[in-house]
């Protein structure tokens, strides 16, 4: 377990599909985050789970947006009826319940045509 | 009140130089304040963090300076490499929760 694992690394998707995203963490962290991030732009907080759990969601997650992480390990992030505004970085991290610092994967940079 | 404002938005340093980005906050009740480095294409690597009980911390060439006072925080490179070349995130966050409120990223160019 070298780290956290995103696929795809690209996603191009027509104006309208759905795309789901898996993020597999670091085996020992409780803790797995969703992030994502425009060209030139910090990262935004999307939604966090503990284990199984999903703690919070933003607000910038619409009702397209759906994230779940079965068994509290693999999570996976679902955008249905893609529009152009979804194209971004998807940033998936993991971090231990207590402690610091998360680690991220290299995300899934999605572009809507 | 939740907003991190980083600056400058780019910064060019000669190699061996010494690098500077600032960070402010407004939250007084953030206690991670963490610098994260991000290559082209990769997802963000935390480079150092520091809580409020300290005023510095120092990882190799890379210091964190904590002004609690001031609500700043800054981050010092030392003797600048090319490979230090990308963009640094400042961030702040809830040790509870650890949702990060990121600042808008500075691109650092060292050159040789």
């Amino acid at each position: 377990d070298t780290g956290v694992s995103q696929d795809p690394r690209h996603k191009i998707t027509k104006r309208g599909q759905n795309v789901t995203f898996r993020c597999d963490p670091i085996s020992e962290h409780n803790r797995l985050y969703w992030y994502r991030q425009t060209l030139g732009q910090g990262p935004e907080f999307l939604t966090y789970f503990q284990n199984e759990a999903q703690l919070e969601k933003s607000r910038l997650l619409s009702d397209r947006f759906s994230a779940e992480r079965p068994k509290g390990s693999f999570s996976t992030l679902e955008i249905q009826r893609t529009e152009q505004g979804d194209s971004a970085m998807y940033l998936c991290a993991s971090s231990f319940l207590q402690g610091d610092g998360y680690t991220f994967g290299s995300g899934t940079r999605l572009t809507v045509v | 009140q939740q907003q991190v404002k980083q600056s400058p938005q780019s910064l060019i340093v000669q190699k061996g130089g010494i690098s500077i980005i600032n960070c402010a906050y407004e939250n007084t009740a953030f206690d991670y304040f963490p610098w994260y480095q991000q290559f082209p294409g990769k997802g963000p690597a935390l480079l150092i963090a520091i809580r409020p009980d300290v005023s510095e911390k120092k990882e190799g060439r890379f210091t964190i300076s904590f002004n609690k006072s001031a609500k700043q925080f800054s981050l010092h490179i030392m003797d600048s490499q090319p490979g230090d070349s990308a963009t640094y995130f400042c961030a702040a966050s809830f040790y509870s929760n650890y949702q990060l409120i990121w600042g808008a990223g500075t691109k650092l160019i060292i050159k040789p």
